[in-house]
C-alpha cells in the first residue's frame, strides 16, 4: 500500500527547533515531488514547503521562510522538514504529500500528520 | 485570510445538488489549475478533483470541477451524509511562487 508516515512532532518552546520524517513506502519516492502542508487547530490547510523529485529545487511559505528546511533522502525513501526559531502560530499538525504525477500540486498521497505545538 | 475564497458553509438534503465555490485571481487560478480536497471530521485530506475537472481513480461521479476565468467551482450531486465534510480548494500562485488554499467550507447534510 503507497503510504506516507511522519514522525518527529511533540511539543517545543518558543524559539526551539525540531525535526520532522516523513518515510515514504511502496511507491518510487525518487521520482515524486514532495510537499509538506499544515493545518492548525480548527483551522484550514496552508501549505509550507516543496521539493522537486531530486532535491534540486526547493520553496517555501513566506511565513516560514529562513526558519525551516525541507530536504530528502532518496536513499532512504524519506522527506524531512527542519524548523528553528519555532513560534507559537507554527502550532499545526503537519502532513507530508506527495504531488500527483504531472501536476504541480495535486497532492494525492496523504500523510496521517504529526502535530507540533510550540508552547512554554 | 486565504488567498482563495470559499465560503465558510453549505448544506443540503439527501438527494440535492450543491455547489461551493472558490474565487482567485489572475495569478492563481487565472493561470494554473484546480485541485479540490475532501477533508472528513478527524481525517487527513483526500484528493476529490485534480486539474481543474478529473476525477482520481474511486472518486464517485457525483462529484465535478469547473473553472472559468478566475473563479472555480465544485459540485456535488445526488448528496450523501457521508459527504458531510470541509472542502479545500487549491492553486498555484505564480506571485507568491507557492500553493494557496482557500479557507475551507463546512458542507452538511440536513
Amino acid at each position: 500500500e503507497v503510504q506516507l508516515v511522519e514522525s518527529g512532532g511533540g511539543l517545543v518552546q518558543p524559539g526551539g527547533s525540531l525535526r520532522l520524517s516523513c518515510a515514504a513506502s511502496a511507491f518510487t519516492f525518487s521520482s515524486y515531488w514532495m510537499h509538506w502542508v499544515r493545518q492548525a487547530p480548527g483551522k484550514g490547510l496552508v501549505w509550507v514547503s516543496r521539493m522537486s523529485s531530486d532535491g534540486s529545487t526547493t520553496s517555501h511559505a513566506d511565513s516560514v521562510k529562513g526558519r525551516f528546511t525541507i530536504s530528502r533522502d532518496n536513499a532512504k525513501n524519506t522527506l524531512y522538514l527542519q524548523m528553528n526559531s519555532l513560534r507559537a502560530e507554527d502550532t499545526a499538525v503537519y502532513y507530508c504529500v506527495r504531488a500527483k504525477t504531472g501536476t504541480r500540486n495535486a497532492f494525492d498521497i496523504w500523510g496521517q500528520g504529526t502535530m507540533v505545538t510550540v508552547s512554554s | 485570510q486565504s488567498v482563495l475564497t470559499q465560503p465558510p458553509s453549505a448544506s443540503g438534503t439527501p438527494g440535492q445538488r450543491v455547489t461551493i465555490s472558490c474565487s482567485g485571481s489572475s495569478s492563481n487560478i487565472g493561470s494554473n489549475t484546480v485541485n479540490w480536497y475532501q477533508q472528513l471530521p478527524g481525517t487527513a485530506p483526500k484528493l476529490l478533483i485534480y486539474t481543474n475537472n478529473q476525477r482520481p481513480s474511486g472518486v464517485p461521479d457525483r462529484f465535478s470541477g469547473s473553472k472559468s476565468g478566475t473563479s472555480a467551482s465544485l459540485a456535488i450531486s445526488g448528496l450523501q451524509s457521508e459527504d458531510e465534510a470541509d472542502y479545500y480548494c487549491a492553486a498555484w500562485d505564480d506571485s507568491l511562487n507557492g500553493v494557496v488554499f482557500g479557507g475551507g467550507t463546512k458542507l452538511t447534510v440536513l
